[in-house]
């Protein structure tokens, strides 16, 4: 069984950085590109940052570069998302998600059930 | 970026009831077109992928059409577990990109 579970999260004052794990079990996690979503209390979906099976490919939603950076370490079954300079506006839920291209389609089949940043004084 | 809207923002149903989101995206995404439902309090989870297939496991009452410009998502008979928020996503070119969400609520 695919699960995906995320860890990290907390209370941090403005300024401040975090960084976020996500750890994978049920499938070949070198296999599959990996994305962070994130969620603000009461707010929609907001894609954070995408890596690739093999990291040769990274791309961050346009106002989130440079704060954010995203990264995988494929023998430890891990995702990893490191964000500095952390926002009131970064508080959000951020939820990790495994990537199926089947036929050149991307979806995010399996989803971990999420670590709620809050950025607070 | 290519903005997805979804309409309508909020619906309200009653169980049984037949019921369609549209969602339109700002440039033509050919099928790369998914949906998410999400309940309070949980992640979100996929329902329907490349506009129109099923995903394994979802019960066949959700179906998906559409390409280009606009595409739907019908729930045929409404079940007390599908009140729910449902999103769609393009991921036919990056930044990826989410609709703002449609509530689905009990009349």
């Amino acid at each position: 069984e695919v699960e995906l579970v995320e860890s990290g999260g907390g209370l941090v004052k403005p300024g401040g950085s975090l960084r976020l794990s996500c750890a994978a079990s049920g499938f070949t996690f070198s296999d599959y590109s990996m994305n962070w979503v994130r969620q603000a209390p009461g707010k929609g979906l907001e894609w954070v940052a995408s890596i690739s099976s093999s990291s040769e490919y990274i791309y961050y939603g346009d106002s989130l570069k440079g704060r954010f950076t995203i990264s995988r370490d494929n023998a430890q079954n891990s995702l990893s998302l490191q964000i500095t300079g952390l926002r009131a506006d970064d508080t959000a839920v951020y939820y990790c998600a495994r990537v199926n291209t089947g036929r050149s389609f991307s979806f995010d089949d399996h989803w971990g059930q999420g670590t709620l940043v809050t950025v607070s004084s | 970026d290519i903005q997805m809207t979804q309409s309508p923002s909020s619906l309200s149903a009653s169980v049984g009831d037949r019921v369609t989101v549209t969602c339109r995206a700002s440039q033509t995404i050919s099928r790369y077109l998914n949906w998410y439902q999400q309940k309070p309090g949980k992640a979100p989870s996929l329902l329907i992928y490349a506009a129109s297939r099923l995903q394994s496991g979802v019960p066949s009452r959700f179906s998906g059409s559409g390409s280009g410009t606009e595409f739907t998502l019908t729930i045929s008979s409404l079940q007390p577990e599908d009140f729910a928020t449902y999103y769609c996503q393009q991921t036919y070119d990056t930044p990826i990109t989410f609709g703002q969400g449609t509530r689905l609520e009990i009349k």
